[in-house]
């Protein structure tokens, strides 16, 4: 089967600058994550969507990051403005239900803040 | 709230030599518990979970880990450890309804020759 699926691999902005990611999860899969990896750190869930609605956004910066999954599948992540701090890999991964689940992960956004 | 202690920062084992990577967690309930790991550049890939019965739970590339409640421990293990093995280990816990993922800060393990 095919995997979580990211564009783009890598972005360079600069910090004010605005940035969108997108995933496609795994076909058939109904809770997606998106998770933000610093540096020398394991990732932080930042956002959890079971079909096209909203779990857990408690870690979401919400004055800059948004995040939608329309039609419960593609999903994207957005920053408006960037900070230097954002600089991380965003990785995107999906399970087929809640409940424990194994998670997929795809091989992340590389996002760099000059 | 639930959380993960992965004390070991960087590892260096021999090719052939037996590995343990340490995880401690904490977390009210039973816990649904993680290893993944991740090559420089990719993803994380589930390398074996545990969700309840047996305790030596068998996952892929011939790893292990045995859950120990008394010592709240999760370690994985490798009899003998081969260079592409080399890569970053991050151990996860789990709620069992939400599925929220914590996972420890990571183990770096170098493999010499």
């Amino acid at each position: 089967e095919a995997g979580v699926a990211q564009s783009p691999r890598y972005k360079i902005i600069e910090k004010r600058q605005s940035v969108a990611f997108w995933c496609n999860p795994i076909s058939g899969h109904a809770t997606l994550y998106w998770y933000q990896q610093i540096l020398g750190q394991g990732p932080k869930l930042l956002i959890q969507f079971q079909n096209n609605g909203v779990v857990d956004d408690s870690q979401l910066p919400k004055d800059r990051f948004s995040a939608e999954r329309l039609k419960g599948v593609d999903s994207t992540l957005k920053i408006q403005p960037a900070k230097l701090e954002d600089s991380a890999v965003y990785l995107c991964a999906s399970s087929l239900n809640i409940g424990g689940q194994p998670q997929h992960f795809g091989d992340g956004t590389r996002l760099s803040i000059l | 709230a639930q959380s993960v202690t992965q004390p070991d920062i960087h590892i260096t084992v021999s090719e052939g030599a037996s590995l343990e990577l340490r995880c401690n967690y904490s977390y009210g309930a039973t816990p649904y518990l993680f290893w993944y790991v991740q090559s420089p550049g990719q993803g994380l890939q589930l390398l074996l979970k545990y969700f309840s019965g047996d305790t030596l739970v068998q996952g892929i590339k011939g790893f292990e880990a045995e859950f120990k409640r008394s010592q709240s421990s999760f370690n994985l293990r490798k009899p003998s450890v081969h260079w592409s093995d080399a890569a970053e280990y991050f151990c996860a816990v789990a709620s069992g309804t939400a599925s929220k993922l914590t996972f420890g800060t990571g183990t770096r393990l170098q493999v010499t020759l």
